[in-house]
């Protein structure tokens, strides 16, 4: 079956930079678009960014664009999200995601990220 | 800019059915929308997706409880037969031509 397993998140100081790390497993990783959706504590979903099946285009919600970076190891069956200039307002439970036509089918179990001083 | 709307609250009675309604602004008639499910405390589950034309995939282990159907913009998430379990918040979705997503704000489902 499909899973997928987040990894990385914690604390960080404002400012800082920290990598998420998500491990495909259970369906052809190489032919399915990818995305990162977030949820800051009492708040809905918001979507993040989404990267094509071969890593060849990626794109961004505007609050992260410039910030954050998706990239995607198809060799690993493992996609990541690179995030700098942490800000309070980035405190949100992570989720990796498959969304082979652009919608996600499928979601990890996610992973919070505090930026706190 | 590609905006779903959802109504923040909707409340039935066990064993009751329910309708949820996501709409897509600016009258995109033909966009395909997910539908999601939150329990408390719990990460997002995929129920189904929706096309326009009110036909429907279900995700994995989805009860025939839920259904989908279209009109125009749009789209609807039935719950028949309300269990206990179902109060939840549910999450519509779409992606415009861009590549962007999007997601509503959600609606908190009480079941009474």
């Amino acid at each position: 079956q499909v899973q997928l397993v987040e990894s990385g998140g914690g604390v960080v100081q404002p400012g800082g930079s920290l990598r998420l790390s998500c491990a495909a497993s259970g369906f052809t990783f190489r032919s399915s678009g990818m995305q990162w959706v977030r949820q800051a504590p009492g708040k809905g979903l918001e979507w993040v960014t989404f990267i094509r099946y071969d890593g060849n285009a990626q794109f961004y919600a505007d609050s992260v664009k410039g910030r954050f970076t998706v990239s995607r190891d198809n060799s690993k069956n493992t996609l990541y999200l690179q995030m700098n200039s942490l800000r309070a307002e980035d405190t949100a439970i992570y989720y990796c995601a498959k969304a082979p036509a652009g919608s996600v089918d499928y979601w990890g179990q996610g992973r919070l990220v505090t930026v706190s001083s | 800019q590609l905006v779903l709307t959802q109504s923040p609250s909707a409340s039935a009675s066990l064993g009751a059915s329910v309708k949820l309604t996501c709409t897509l602004s600016n009258g995109q008639n033909n966009f395909v929308i997910t539908w999601h499910q939150q329990q408390p405390e719990k990460g997002p589950r995929y129920l189904m997706k929706l096309n326009s034309d009110g036909s429907h995939t279900k995700g994995d282990g989805i009860p025939d409880r839920f259904s989908g159907s279209s009109s125009g913009a749009e789209r609807f998430l039935t719950i028949s037969g309300l269990q206990s379990e179902d109060e939840a918040d549910y999450y519509c979705q779409t992606w415009d031509t861009g590549g962007y997503g999007v997601f509503g704000g959600g609606t908190k489902l009480t079941v009474l």
